[in-house]
């Protein structure tokens, strides 16, 4: 059974801080894996895609990199604002899965301004 | 604008009374599935369908049903709901790759 674990569960960083989100998965046969961002009570909003045959993809201050031999991808966020609070979930999608989406609890972000 | 729009965004109902969940995407996109939200259990999918009249059961299909009868349409229906189906609802749809989420629907069953 895919696992996808997200560490840490919550963060409280002062604004301007650089920070880095993990999220590691236990089944190397990846297809891709998807970054989303919610807002509390509010939906999903993408926030990048990575294909198993990428190394990284990058929006504005976002930089998220995947490492399929570790089953490891990280969130890099850039100069964080107190917008940026929010949650931040990964999502993995597997060869053997379909088109299931397999989602870490989630971390937490706050930025203090 | 491209998105999947889910209604009703809340609901309040009692045990036992059906009910419907639309969501409908204008992306023409032929995935699409369902999903719950609850706290300490996250996002488990509860139906999916590949593609018109092509449905299948998730991780949590226990309760609910969906139908597929056009591209762009893909309800949930709780035909008796219980109060452990209270939780935030999710649709979403994908091409392929990536996935694009509708806004939630909370629902309460008291």
């Amino acid at each position: 059974k895919q696992e996808v674990t997200q560490i840490p569960a919550a963060l409280s960083v002062p604004e301007g801080e650089n920070l880095v989100l993990n999220c590691s998965f236990t089944d190397s046969a990846i297809y891709n894996l998807q970054w989303f961002r919610q807002d509390p009570g509010k939906g999903l909003t993408s926030l990048l895609l990575i294909q198993s045959s990428q190394r990284e993809q990058t929006s504005g201050r976002l930089n998220a990199s995947l490492d399929k031999s570790s089953g490891r991808s990280t969130l890099y966020i850039a100069a964080s604002q107190p917008g940026d609070s929010a949650t931040y979930l990964c999502a993995f999608k597997g060869e053997e899965y379909g088109n299931k989406l397999v989602f870490g609890a989630g971390t937490i972000l706050r930025v203090k301004s | 604008e491209a998105q999947v729009t889910q209604n009703p965004r809340y609901l309040i109902t009692v045990t036992g009374k059906k009910l419907t969940v639309t969501c409908s995407q204008n992306m023409n996109h032929e995935y699409m599935s369902w999903y719950r939200q609850d706290p300490g259990l996250g996002l488990r999918q509860i139906y999916y369908s590949m593609n018109v009249e092509v449905t299948d059961k998730g991780d949590v299909p226990e309760g609910y049903k969906v139908s597929r009868k056009e591209k762009r349409n893909f309800p949930l229906i709780l035909e008796s709901p219980s109060p452990n189906q209270t939780s935030l609802y999710f649709c979403a749809s994908s091409p392929g790759d990536g996935y694009t989420f509708g806004s939630g629907t909370r629902l309460t069953v008291v």
